[in-house]
């Protein structure tokens, strides 16, 4: 299993740009999120998804939409970069059971400056 | 490289001692507590995790500890190792209709001397 993978790696965007942040899982795991981390600060929940068809907001949702059409993916778009939206994007997964909240396992990260 | 931890709590150790990170949690409704350890241009990795109905749970060479009276978690790394250097979170869920709402705390980095 190749686990969760994130593209791109590195992308720098100017003020005003869309962009998707690709994210993918290959181990059938029903739960999907995005976070993002700011210098000095944990993670912080953009998105989440507890199965195909269906998303939530998490903590810091402006700015960003999210879809889930597949178990697999799960995309986060930026709309129109600002540049408050520099920070590192990590996508993360787990098995979803029932009335527990599973491990999450994180992506590698993708670095997103907004000029 | 990346800047995270400019201001993060620091924990220096040398080769071989124990380490203990420690971590405070506000939400009394958490039932779930998890630790991951992240290393430099990485994403978070699962080092162990620990339910409310628990105080104590061990890993290889990880303990965890939770005290639910004074809402305080706590990771020991027994013979640390250079390897180990990394920042480490806690993280919390609330459960019920907070499912997968993970809360992370600051972070707190760990330097291990050899």
């Amino acid at each position: 299993n190749a686990g969760v993978t994130q593209t791109p790696k590195f992308q720098v965007l100017k003020t005003g740009q869309s962009m998707t942040l690709q994210c993918a899982q290959d181990m059938n795991h029903e739960y999907m999120s995005w976070y993002r981390q700011d210098p000095g600060m944990g993670l912080r929940l953009i998105h989440y998804s507890v199965g195909a068809g269906i998303t939530d907001q998490g903590e810091v949702p402006n700015g960003y939409n999210v879809s889930r059409s597949t178990t697999e993916d799960f995309p986060l778009r930026l709309l129109s970069a600002a540049p408050s939206q520099t920070s590192v994007y990590f996508c993360a997964s787990s098995y979803s059971q029932r009335g527990y909240t599973d491990t999450q396992y994180f992506g590698p990260g993708t670095r997103l400056t907004v000029l | 490289g990346e800047s995270v931890g400019l201001h993060l709590p620091t924990l220096s150790v040398q080769e071989g001692d124990n380490s203990i990170i420690n971590c405070a949690y506000s939400n009394s409704a958490s039932d779930y507590f998890i630790w991951y350890k992240q290393e430099s241009g990485k994403g978070p990795q699962f080092i162990i995790d620990i339910r409310s109905n628990m105080d104590k749970r061990q890993g290889q060479r990880v303990t965890v500890l939770l005290n639910k009276t004074v809402k305080h978690l706590s990771l020991q790394i027994a013979a640390t190792q250079p390897g180990d250097s990394a920042v480490y979170f806690c993280a919390e869920n609330a459960g019920g209709t907070s499912y997968g709402k993970l809360t992370f705390g600051q972070g707190t980095i760990l330097t291990v001397h050899p």
